[in-house]
């Protein structure tokens, strides 16, 4: 099973408060992982990806930061959340062949008031 | 930067139509995909094209990649409700990263 877990399902957040979202997988060691942010009903904008543990590109500069601490473990985080943070964030993983698809976890919708 | 626009936006029919979804780039893909997302949800992967001028099936769905491998569409034939849903494209220029389109809203009525 390539199983991913994501969590919480929902979040609200103050402005200025910091943000930990954790994706963890299943199945085969060392796949890619990566975090999107999907804005309302719309496509999907990739913030980070990893190839492997402590290994993270960033893709857009931002407010936030990834980490990669164990093989199928990765965090999205903020020191201080801004209103526009809000937006529905997805984990996806990839098992390294570029024509390979994603599986998706089934998301975080961060609501920042 | 690379970019995949996708038409319509949004698209509302009656069961049983048909209808087709268009994915545009100026740039050169590798491989492009077509996901479907329900609300609150993650996409699902429905299919991946990677040669130029390739077609797939998929039941109801076809999909095909342009001859330049810089589009591709996805035609539905006689439209059920259950194909209501949020249908993105993606492509790879042959790296880790897939670029998502812009997504097509489709809602088919019973």
């Amino acid at each position: 099973s390539q199983t991913i877990h994501q969590w919480p399902a929902t979040l609200v957040q103050p402005v200025g408060s910091p943000l930990s979202l954790e994706c963890t997988v299943e199945g085969t060691s060392n796949p890619n992982l990566y975090w999107y942010r999907q804005a309302a009903g719309r496509g999907l904008q990739l913030l980070f990806y990893s190839v492997g543990i402590g290994q993270i590109s960033s893709e857009v500069p931002q407010n936030l930061s990834a980490s990669r601490p164990q093989d199928r473990q990765f965090i999205l985080s903020s020191k201080k959340l801004l209103l526009s943070d809000s937006g529905f964030y997805l984990c996806a993983r990839s098992e390294g062949g570029w024509q390979d698809g994603y599986t998706f976890g089934s998301g975080t919708r961060l609501t920042v008031v | 930067t690379q970019l995949l626009e996708q038409s319509p936006q949004f698209l509302s029919i009656q069961e049983g139509e048909n209808l087709t979804v268009y994915c545009n780039s100026s740039s050169v893909f590798s491989s492009l995909q077509w996901y479907r997302q329900e609300p609150g949800e993650g996409p699902v992967l429905l299919v991946t094209v990677v040669t130029g001028g390739e077609v797939k099936k998929l039941k109801r769905l076809t999909f095909q990649f342009g001859d330049a491998r810089k589009d591709s569409s996805l035609h539905i034939t006689a439209a059920q409700p259950g194909d209501t849903g949020l249908y993105l494209c993606a492509g790879s220029s042959g790296t880790y990263k897939y670029i998502f389109g812009t997504g097509t809203r489709l809602k088919v009525l019973a």
